[in-house]
């Protein structure tokens, strides 16, 4: 089964804090998503990977960045944390055969609270 | 035109009824339809998916039903059990874009 793992379930961090949030997927896919999940708003995503050293925008990117220096690890920044990005953020993997019409696979979420 | 509406946004059902959620969209270029489940502190899952040269796909209880000139796509979760009571998600995409997700659908299921 394929793993995607968030190094955090809950996190409470203050305003202005920078903030890493750390995602691992075990099986080797080349696309790497971070999403937003708020309440009435689905999902929203953030930024997207197709390749090491690789990022795209998505479409609430303002305030965050990622990094992603290995294939199997996709991390999502906060610069500087404020209150309106006190949201559930799931992070998403999927093999990457060339097209995006294929099974994403999430993680369990990490509940990033800025107080 | 990038936008999927889903409705409703919650729903109580009784056990062994059935369930019935519907999304729409506009852009003619999405090809492919996902449904997602999330169970309460989990990521969402892969339910089943169409695409839309067929109007009809069932898996077990879940149906997606596909109505191409409606721009319609719903879910019909037959003999609804408790353990159904999740949220679920549609979704849409074309070949080489983002998947852009509906806004949700909290299902109840009642004994």
């Amino acid at each position: 089964d394929v793993k995607v793992t968030q190094s955090s379930r809950y996190l409470v961090k203050r305003t202005g804090e920078k903030v890493f949030l750390e995602c691992v997927q075990d099986m080797d896919h080349e696309n790497m998503f971070w999403y937003r999940q708020d309440p009435g708003l689905g999902l929203r995503l953030i930024y997207f990977s197709y390749d090491v050293k690789m990022k795209e925008k998505g479409d609430i990117p303002e305030g965050y960045s990622v990094s992603r220096e290995k294939k199997e690890r996709f991390s999502l920044i906060l610069e500087s944390a404020s209150t309106n990005q006190t949201s559930m953020y799931l992070c998403a993997s999927s093999l990457g055969l060339g097209t995006t019409n294929e099974k994403l696979f999430f993680g369990s979420g990490t509940q990033l609270s800025v107080l | 035109q990038q936008q999927v509406k889903q409705s409703p946004q919650s729903l109580i059902v009784q056990k062994g009824g059935i369930s019935i959620i519907n999304c729409a969209y506009e852009n003619t270029a999405f090809d492919y339809f996902p449904w997602y489940q999330q169970f309460p502190g989990k990521g969402p899952a892969l339910l089943i998916a169409i695409r839309p040269d067929v109007s009809e796909k069932k898996e077990g209880r879940f149906t997606i039903s596909f109505n191409k000139s409606a721009k319609q796509f719903s879910l019909h979760i037959m003999d609804s059990q408790p353990g159904d009571s999740a949220t679920y998600f549609c979704a849409a995409s074309t070949p080489y874009d983002k998947v852009i997700f509906g806004p949700g659908t909290s299902l109840s299921v009642i004994p």
